[in-house]
């Protein structure tokens, strides 16, 4: 069975633009998390989507954004970027609530010049 | 205060040692306790889920959740330099992914 995948895996892009980072869980798995990971703050929560519906949103400003497809794929979307975005952005998948069947993507690393 | 404290190392230590690495918490409703191994250019691996209080064992790993002193280790015995990577610990006090808090990483090194 094929893992969760990011693409793309390297991003660099400038201070005010706009970035999609793109995640594709495991097949049959309903659930994509989103998170944002690092060195200061370890991994942070940025949101969740289940059947295509926002379950659950982080503590992160308004210009970061996410959608799932009906095919459970999610897209997350970062506006007027800001150097402090620049992390590892880290989707995981799981089929339902349990955390022992959550598996994560390998991260797109985001930097912003 | 965090949520989840963890040392973030790093941590040295020769093939075959045995390895402790450990996280304290506030919140006394977490009842879900996890341990993720993160290799680097990876993403976390899920490698221990423990369910309230007590020890698991897999293997080299065990896991054990002190839920009265709100603190959970990882040991790793016979360590190899494959284990070299950075731990997380993650917990939760019920299943929403807004509730899993994850502390910072322990940077492991296991030299051979």
């Amino acid at each position: 069975k094929a893992g969760v995948t990011q693409t793309p895996r390297y991003l660099i892009k400038t201070r005010g633009q706009q970035v999609t980072l793109s995640c594709s869980p495991i097949s049959g798995h309903r659930s994509v998390s989103w998170y944002q990971q690092t060195p200061g703050q370890g991994l942070q929560f940025l949101f969740e989507y289940f059947s295509e519906t926002q379950r659950n949103k982080g503590n992160f400003p308004g210009r970061f954004s996410g959608r799932q497809f009906s095919n459970s794929r999610s897209e997350m979307n970062v506006s007027t970027l800001e150097l402090g975005d620049s992390a590892l952005y880290l989707c995981a998948s799981r089929t339902g609530i349990t955390y022992n069947e959550q598996f994560f993507g390998p991260g797109t690393r985001l930097t912003v010049l | 205060q965090k949520e989840v404290e963890q040392d973030p190392g790093p941590l040295s230590v020769p093939e075959g040692a045995i390895v402790s690495l450990n996280c304290t918490y506030s919140n006394s409703a977490f009842q879900y306790f996890m341990w993720y191994r993160q290799y680097s250019r990876k993403g976390p691996e899920l490698l221990m889920y423990t369910y309230s209080s007590g020890n698991k064992e897999d293997g080299r790993f065990t896991a054990q959740v002190d839920k009265s002193s709100k603190y959970i280790s990882l040991f790793i015995r016979d360590s190899q330099p494959s284990d070299s990577a950075t731990y997380l610990c993650a917990m939760s006090a019920g299943t929403g992914a807004n509730n899993l808090f994850f502390g910072t990483g322990t940077r492991l090194t296991v030299i051979p």
